[in-house]
């Protein structure tokens, strides 16, 4: 089966930064991957991590530990537009992709 | 090119209506994903096709069904509404590149449904 854990919320102001933890249980790891998804609208593909360690693209870094069952994305020089809920997110051993409930992160002036 | 189209965007049934939903895929894109996505339980997954055939199902009722067409284009379908049923229900699309560029699926804006 699948367990996908990330925090419900958090808060962070312009410029700042916030690091939003996920832990998850898989019968099979084929992967990490990470989406945005600002309110009304699709999530949006941000990362995907396949083996350990840190992959930065821009503003946004992922980080992935196999063996700690572990990820976190990494948001630095936080923007009011990063005002979203960020999705954790692993294929199952049947290849089926299962999200996380989301981290609403709320980026204050 | 254009994105994952899906129709409507929003509708209103009452209980014991049935409903169906059409998602367009990225072009060239063969593999079809269907989440229903809610407040309480987020993004939940429905079921994947594959050239026309079912590969993967989630832990939903059989009131809820799918179909895929010769082009890739989806249909899911939602027989008995009940008002648990509302929800915004997103499609997905991948490129079944079969390793793990088959899982970065793109969204559709989604059906936002309610059920009153």
């Amino acid at each position: 089966g699948q367990n996908i854990d990330q925090p419900t919320e958090m808060t962070a102001t312009e410029g700042a930064i916030v690091q939003i933890n996920c832990t998850y249980q898989t019968s099979g790891f084929n992967g990490l991957f990470w989406y945005q998804q600002h309110a009304g609208e699709a999530p949006t593909f941000l990362s995907y991590n396949v083996l350990d360690g840190l992959e930065e693209k821009g503003r946004f870094s992922s980080f992935l530990s196999r063996s700690k069952g572990y990820s976190y994305l990494l948001l630095k020089e936080l923007q009011m537009k990063d005002s979203a809920s960020y999705l954790c997110a692993a294929p199952d051993s049947w290849g089926k992709l299962q999200f996380g409930a989301g981290t609403q992160v709320v980026v204050t002036p | 090119k254009a994105g994952v189209t899906q129709t409507p965007r929003y509708l209103i049934k009452t209980r014991g209506q049935q409903v169906t939903l059409s998602c367009s895929p990225i072009s060239g894109h063969r593999s079809v994903s269907w989440y229903q996505q809610t407040p309480g339980q987020g993004l939940q997954f429905l079921f994947e096709y594959f050239s026309e055939t079912q590969r993967n199902k989630g832990n939903f009722p059989g009131r809820f069904s799918g179909r895929q067409f010769s082009n890739s284009r989806s249909e899911m379908n939602v027989s008995t509404l009940e008002l648990g049923d509302s929800a915004l229900y997103l499609c997905a699309s991948s490129f079944p590149s079969g390793g793990p560029g088959a899982n970065v699926l793109t969204f559709g804006a989604g059906s936002r449904l309610t059920v009153l």
